[in-house]
Order: C-alpha cells, then sequence, then structure tokens
C-alpha cells in the first residue's frame, strides 16, 4: 500500500461551521505533513509531524488546528474559517524527514 | 531561505518532442523533488534526487550540486505527460519542502 488517503475530496463550509480533514498512510511513515496550495500557485507548508509530535507549524492561524492521535493519522481541524481559506489542501507523508514524499490527492475546501 | 527558480513557466510542444525544464535554487540542499501534478489534482512524486542523474520510463532528472541546478527530461513526449512539472527543495533540517512556481507543460498531438 503506498497511497496516502484523504478524506472528504470535496468540503463546502460556511464561517461558524466546524469540519475536520483527514489523512491516513498505512506505509509505516513517521513524518507527516499539511500543505495548503491556491490556484496556480505552489502549495505552502503549514504543519510538520514527526513521529506523532508537532514540529513545525508554519505560523498557521488558530483556526486550523492539527492532530495526530496515531502514526497512521494526521487530521485538520478547521473552525471559523474565512472564506480565503478556499483552497486545496494536500496531505503528504515520509518515511522521516530525509526521504521521499509521498502525497495524497488534496480536499478540496469551499468556505461561503 | 531557499530561493527555487523553474524555467520555463509555460510550455506547449508537439507530441513526440524532448522537453526540458529547468529548476535552480539559491541555498545548498539535502534533496530535491520533482513533482507532477494534474489539473484540480493531487501530486505525484517522480524523482528524488541529491546528486547525479535519475531515470525512469521516459522521465530523466539531472542534479547539479555545484551549479545549485537541476534539470528534468521528457524524451518522447505524449499528451498525457500534460501537466504542471514542480520543482522542491529540502533543507538540512527536519522542514518541508520549498516549491519552485511550478512549469504548466501542454503536450499537443
Amino acid at each position: 500500500d503506498t497511497e496516502v488517503t484523504q478524506t472528504p475530496k470535496h468540503l463546502v463550509m460556511g464561517m461558524t461551521n466546524k469540519k475536520s480533514l483527514k489523512c491516513e498512510q498505512h506505509m509505516g511513515h513517521r513524518a507527516m505533513y499539511w500543505y495548503k496550495q491556491k490556484a496556480k500557485k505552489p502549495p505552502e507548508l503549514m504543519f510538520v509531524y514527526s513521529y506523532e509530535k508537532l514540529s513545525i507549524n508554519e505560523s498557521v492561524p488558530s483556526r486550523f488546528s492539527p492532530e495526530c492521535p496515531n502514526s497512521s493519522l494526521l487530521n485538520l481541524h478547521l473552525h471559523a474559517l474565512q472564506p480565503e481559506d478556499s483552497a486545496l489542501y494536500l496531505c503528504a507523508s515520509s518515511q522521516d524527514w530525509r526521504r521521499e514524499l509521498f502525497f495524497g490527492e488534496g480536499s478540496r475546501l469551499t468556505v461561503l | 531561505k531557499n530561493e527555487v527558480e523553474q524555467s520555463p513557466q509555460n510550455l506547449t510542444a508537439q507530441e513526440g518532442e524532448f522537453i526540458t525544464i529547468n529548476c535552480s535554487y539559491s541555498v545548498g540542499i539535502s534533496a530535491l523533488h520533482w513533482l507532477q501534478q494534474h489539473p484540480g489534482g493531487g501530486i505525484v512524486s517522480l524523482f528524488m534526487l541529491s546528486s547525479g542523474k535519475k531515470k525512469h520510463g521516459r522521465l530523466i532528472a539531472t542534479i547539479n550540486i555545484q551549479e545549485k541546478h537541476s534539470s528534468l527530461h521528457i524524451t518522447a513526449s505524449h499528451p498525457r505527460d500534460s501537466a504542471v512539472y514542480i520543482c522542491a527543495v529540502r533543507g538540512g533540517g527536519a522542514d518541508g519542502l520549498t516549491f519552485g512556481k511550478g512549469t504548466h507543460l501542454i503536450i499537443q498531438p
């Protein structure tokens, strides 16, 4: 299994909603990442988890809250988002920080 | 912070042509990645390089560490190669990747 699975593929939410994005991998990877990608732009790093501990938070607003409940799962909890947060959210994993990254298909988020 | 520059930004070619996409970066790295992204889709890792050259099917990637430059070549290009190709570099620490802006490639039949 060489897949990173992201759910849901599409999410539409209002500014007062609370929702979560989920990412799962069963490759035994110990580093997991959240990236945000706006249209026609390169991905921007949001968070890095290494061995289930948050190692990097790229000054992301607190309305985005990451969680790594175990080595296979990475969640991104969303609350009180703004329309400008609409984007493709990509999850990635790697065996460790030195190794090749594997990306999921992304969750396309629209905030109304 | 590493600055990653790709060229060209856009490239349209005919099926069968040999394609070259270039990437340069400003600061020493531990690895360079070439990634492929189809419209609206996720990202596929094509290569991870720290030195020399790698080949996979019709794709070839090279890196010159001294010149801080890498190239991605596609031989016998095909319309299914149409995608955005992204160069990304990793520094020496446990951080994520720094991405170039991507090269939008269109291969016409």
